[in-house]
């Protein structure tokens, strides 16, 4: 999982404030993946997302969730008004192209809200 | 919705010992994952099988995918305390993009010395 870069690592927000979580994909890769982790549980896929197109949304939260990936720059998370449910690790993870390509996993932002 | 249902969701063995985890689903898969995550870090992929039937070796880890290509399973030969962590297996249906892979809850292998 080399190459696809996540910050922050850990973030600590209080009810109520907004969190931001960026991801840079490995070199070349032009498709990135929002994954959520609970404790003790898999992942479960939130967004896909190509250079400023939101491909395929269907596990995200329908409020207070959002995903961009702009020209240029990373892609960011937001997810606004956190809730004690919203903390979790969320991990990005990038592929060269999309279908039946394999995609490689960043090491995760770890979301506290207190 | 897809399921993945692996077992056992936790295991603790002894340096040295054999074991295998499963990955079984009512779903058939064009292909899946196993991937092993240590705690702090993201998942690392390990091996894709594609087709019905397939084994692939990997040192001492041991994968198969069903002949229906709905279940898998990991094993692995005399266990090694660095093959402590979390083993996820993930699939890819037909038609979706390799991304959006529906995971299991995985199963938490802890290998004492």
């Amino acid at each position: 999982n080399a190459g696809v870069m996540q910050n922050p690592r850990h973030l600590v927000r209080r009810r109520g404030q907004e969190a931001r979580l960026r991801c840079s994909p490995m070199k070349g890769h032009s498709h990135v993946y929002w994954y959520r982790q609970l404790p003790e549980e898999g992942l479960k896929f939130m967004v896909y997302l190509q250079k400023e197109n939101i491909i395929d949304e269907s596990g995200m939260p329908k409020e207070r969730f959002s995903a961009e990936f702009p020209k240029e720059g990373p892609s960011i998370l937001r997810i606004q008004q956190v809730v004690r449910g919203d903390s979790a690790a969320y991990f990005c993870a990038s592929s060269r192209q999309g279908g039946g390509n394999t995609i490689y996993f960043g090491e995760g932002s770890w979301l506290t809200v207190v | 919705t897809q399921l993945l249902e692996q077992s056992p969701q936790f295991l603790s063995i002894q340096e040295g010992e054999n074991l295998t985890v499963y990955c079984n689903s009512s779903s058939v898969f064009s292909s899946l994952q196993w991937y092993r995550q240590e705690p702090g870090e993201g998942p690392v992929l390990l091996v894709t099988v594609v087709t019905g039937g397939e084994v692939k070796k990997l040192k001492r880890l041991t994968f198969q995918f069903g002949d229906a290509r709905k279940d898998s399973s990991l094993h692995i030969t005399a266990a090694q305390p660095g093959d402590t962590g979390l083993y996820l297996c993930a699939g890819n249906s037909l038609n979706t993009n390799a991304g959006k892979s529906t995971f299991g809850d995985g199963t938490t292998l802890t290998v004492k010395p």
